[in-house]
This record gives C-alpha cells, sequence and structure tokens, in this order.
C-alpha cells in the first residue's frame, strides 16, 4: 500500500469553525489532491498541489484553502466550516501524468 | 467542462450473475480508468485504457473502451460478494497539472 496518511479519520465540529485536515505521505510523489466524496457526486476535486508551494483550485474549492510548505504534507483548511462542507475527504497523491493516484483511508468530516 | 457520467447509478445482483456498468463522457476520454472503491476505503485504481477499441480483462473483470473513447463500459462475469462496491470511471486529461476528473460512480452490491 502507498504510504498516505490522514489525520484525523473522523471529525465533528461545529458551524463557524476553522478546521485542518491533514494528508501526509512516505512516497515522495509530486502531485497531491484533495478530493471530497458526497452520494451521488463522485469524487470533486477541491484543491491540488504540483509541487512545494504550489498549489491550484479544483471544482469545489470555495470555502477551502490548502498549504504544502513540504513534499510529505498537503493540509486542507475549512475557514470557517459550514453544514454544506460535512463529507467524506480524500487526499491521494501521483508520481507523474501517467501514474495512477493512490487514496488515502478517508476523513468523514461532520459540521454540525 | 467534461462531464462523466455512469450507469447504473446503483445494481444489486446475486452471486455467480453476470453485470455491466457504463461510463460515459461529453468529450473524448484523454486516459480513462476504472477505480474500485470498498466501503470505508479510498477508491483503487483497477485498470487504465488509452486507445480507442482497447480490452483488457483482469480475472473476471473485462473493460472496453469505445472506439471513439467517448465511452467504457465495465463487464463482470459471475460476479462475487468481494465485487461489491463503488465502481468509479475517471479521465486523466492531458493538460498541466495532472487533474483526474471521477464519474459519479456506480454502486455494486452482490448479493450471496
Amino acid at each position: 500500500d502507498a504510504g498516505i496518511t490522514q489525520s484525523p479519520r473522523h471529525k465533528v465540529t461545529e458551524t463557524g469553525t476553522p478546521v485542518t485536515l491533514r494528508c501526509h505521505q512516505t512516497e515522495n510523489h509530486r502531485y497531491m489532491y484533495w478530493y471530497r466524496q458526497d452520494p451521488g457526486h463522485g469524487l470533486r476535486l477541491i484543491h491540488y498541489s504540483y509541487g512545494v508551494k504550489d498549489t491550484d483550485k479544483g471544482e469545489v474549492s470555495d470555502g477551502y484553502s490548502v498549504s504544502r510548505s513540504k513534499t510529505e504534507d498537503f493540509l486542507l483548511t475549512l475557514e470557517s466550516a459550514t453544514s454544506s462542507q460535512t463529507s467524506v475527504y480524500f487526499c491521494a497523491i501521483s508520481d507523474s501524468l501517467n501514474t495512477e493516484a493512490f487514496f488515502g483511508q478517508g476523513t468523514r468530516l461532520t459540521v454540525v | 467542462t467534461q462531464l462523466l457520467e455512469q450507469s447504473p447509478q446503483f445494481l444489486s445482483i446475486q452471486e455467480g450473475e453476470n453485470l455491466t456498468v457504463y461510463c460515459n463522457s461529453s468529450s473524448v476520454f484523454s486516459s480513462l480508468q476504472w477505480y474500485r472503491q470498498e466501503p470505508g476505503e479510498g477508491p483503487v485504481l483497477l485498470v487504465t485504457v488509452v486507445t480507442g477499441g482497447e480490452v483488457k480483462k483482469l480475472k473476471r473483470l473485462t473493460f472496453q473502451f469505445g472506439d471513439a473513447r467517448k465511452d467504457s463500459s465495465l463487464h463482470i462475469t459471475a460476479a462475487q460478494p468481494g465485487d461489491t462496491g463503488l465502481y468509479l470511471c475517471a479521465d486523466k486529461p492531458k493538460t498541466s497539472y495532472d487533474k483526474v476528473i471521477f464519474g459519479p460512480g456506480t454502486s455494486l452490491s452482490v448479493i450471496p
């Protein structure tokens, strides 16, 4: 299994609070991604990174920010959590354009 | 913006039956991937197809890529309970920064 660790695995938070999810990899892969998965929507890309300090927005980036200060860590921050951000969040990594994406086990976030 | 559709959305069958699920794109696929996601886990890559008309087999799974590279099918022969999961198709466009776009998935349940 690819070395990807997401933390926390489960979190319940209150509306309006900031939340940070962490993705840590031991594979030294260049690309890292954050997706959210909701019933009927599949996986939707929030933000991605193509190198240290190089990030860009995905299709559902509003209300989220990311940072990548080291190759191995990619942080996703919900600046002020809302109930619509209740979801399962997946981190993924890949090495190049032609290799597969490896996924973490997900973080289940509930905003009450 | 490319849109991926998958059908059926849900499928429940008895062990031993055959089934086919489909993936369609609003534009030509660059590189089509099929993933399987088991409950509580992240998606895992099953296969990548690139060439129109390509057929790949993975044990009881047969993947076919349409000649026009806008559709694909996944056929499972003699389904087993271990095949239960969410089947996702995805496109890896040949644009910069390697963004993977996912379909909404087909949720398969194989009943013993």
